[in-house]
């Protein structure tokens, strides 16, 4: 079965300071990727994910992932933070078996 | 249009007791996905449901349990709660076509606490 490893539990980054967000996955199979956010005392939230082709994806908010399979790495970046984006990201995964599997989350907090 | 709602918000129930939670799916979404979220963890998979069958099935005992209604809602049972059940329970849908390329819509969850 396919799994997630999140690198960092917890990221302390300043305002306007570039971060990266690692996530690492294992699976034998073809795979798809997600990155989710959650804001406190609510669901998840699709940020961006990766199903085929190009293998830099963006969301709409200035974040964005590359899908690397020789690394078997799916690392979140964005170039500049600002402090809404304090929250918890998830890194997940889903193989051909449809279900999808989840890091343990790293914590942004962004400091003004 | 609704997204995934869930109810209720919060329950706090006693060990040894049975709990029932609900899921309403995005509309037109089909497929529905149970997950449990400890404190200061990532979700865990705790099964699938789609066409009022469990297909997919994580690493839980048989104490929880769940069903899917004609309308694509579900329900997810909790039997014999003990402390450690204490944990966001996360319903997610997807809708019909995709497969497994399709992401996820969650709803806000449900906080369920054991005493």
């Amino acid at each position: 079965a396919q799994s997630v490893t999140q690198l960092d539990s917890q990221v302390p980054v300043f305002e306007e300071a570039p971060v990266e967000l690692r996530c690492n996955y294992s699976s034998s199979v073809s795979v798809y990727l997600f990155w989710y956010v959650q804001y406190p005392n609510q669901g998840l939230q699709l940020l961006l994910k990766y199903l085929s082709g190009s293998t830099l994806v963006k969301s709409i908010n200035g974040f964005e992932a590359e899908f690397n399979k020789s690394q078997t790495s799916f690392h979140l970046r964005k170039p500049s933070v600002h402090i809404s984006d304090t929250a918890e990201y998830f890194c997940a995964v889903k193989g051909n078996n449809n279900d999808m599997r989840f890091g343990a989350g790293t914590r942004l907090t962004v400091k003004p | 249009d609704a997204g995934v709602t869930q109810s209720p918000t919060h329950l706090i129930k006693t060990r040894g007791q049975q709990v029932t939670l609900r899921c309403s799916p995005k509309s037109g979404h089909d497929t529905v996905s149970w997950y449990q979220q400890a404190l200061g963890q990532g979700p865990q998979f705790i099964f699938q449901y789609y066409e009022e069958e469990e297909r997919q099935r994580g690493n839980f005992p048989d104490r929880f349990s769940g069903h899917q209604f004609p309308n694509y809602s579900s329900e997810l049972n909790v039997n014999a709660l003990l402390l450690g059940d204490s944990a966001l329970y996360l319903c997610a849908s997807s809708p019909p076509g995709q497969g497994v390329r399709s992401p996820l819509h969650f709803g806000n969850g449900t906080r369920l606490t054991v005493t």
